[in-house]
């Protein structure tokens, strides 16, 4: 089974804090991401990497950033924590090759849920 | 552009009821489609995919969904609720190699 773990379930930091959330692979997929799930707004991408050291941003980067210096791992940054980034935080991954309709899908993560106080 | 609605934010069926959530997506290329389920505090699980080939696709726990080309829909449905299927669920669309783009979910509720 492919595995997406996240480092933390819940979190509570302080505004202006650094904060850092992990996700590790285990199916040495291509691509991985980072999302941001708000109630009404459904799944909102904040970054996503298609290769080691690759990032590209997604539709919501502002007040973030993330590395992936090895393939398994894609960690997301919040360089100043404030109060709007409280949320659930859902990290996923998938292949980037073509599959010929196979393994299409992406595989999630647990979740982060964050809150800033 | 590519874009996916879920018509209804939120659906209650009774307990033996047809469930169906609706989705519907736009793409400029054949797409990948998929329906993922969340429960509470957990991440998302995929339910069923569409790629190529057979447009009425079964999925875990007795969902099924068909893609229709023409009304450029993808409905998830499930004959008769069970109250396990309480749920969050959500339809996205592949876009390219590695974009996907999720609809903002639909919370079914099953009443007893």
């Amino acid at each position: 089974d492919v595995k997406v773990t996240q480092s933390s379930r819940y979190l509570v930091k302080r505004t202006g804090e650094k904060v850092f959330l992990e996700c590790v692979q285990d199916m040495d997929h291509e691509n991985m991401f980072w999302y941001r799930q708000d109630p009404g707004l459904g799944l909102r991408l904040i970054y996503f990497s298609y290769d080691v050291k690759m990032k590209e941003k997604g539709d919501i980067p502002e007040g973030y950033s993330v590395s992936r210096e090895k393939k398994e791992r894609f960690s997301l940054i919040l360089e100043s924590a404030s109060t709007n980034q409280t949320s659930m935080y859902l990290c996923a991954s998938s292949l980037g090759k073509r599959t010929g309709g196979r393994n299409t899908e992406a595989f999630f993560g647990q979740g982060t849920r964050l809150t800033v106080v | 552009a590519q874009s996916v609605t879920q018509l209804g934010s939120h659906v209650s069926v009774s307990e033996g009821a047809l469930v169906l959530l609706r989705c519907n997506y736009s793409s400029s290329v054949p797409p990948y489609l998929f329906w993922y389920v969340q429960y509470p505090n957990q991440g998302l699980q995929l339910l069923l995919k569409y790629t190529t080939g057979a447009t009425l696709v079964k999925g875990i726990n007795g969902f099924e969904a068909e893609f229709k080309k023409s009304e450029t829909s993808f409905h998830l449905t499930k004959p008769s609720a069970h109250m396990s299927d309480a749920a969050e669920y959500f339809c996205a669309v592949r876009s390219g190699t590695y974009k996907y783009i999720f609809g903002t979910g639909t919370r079914l509720k099953v009443l007893a």
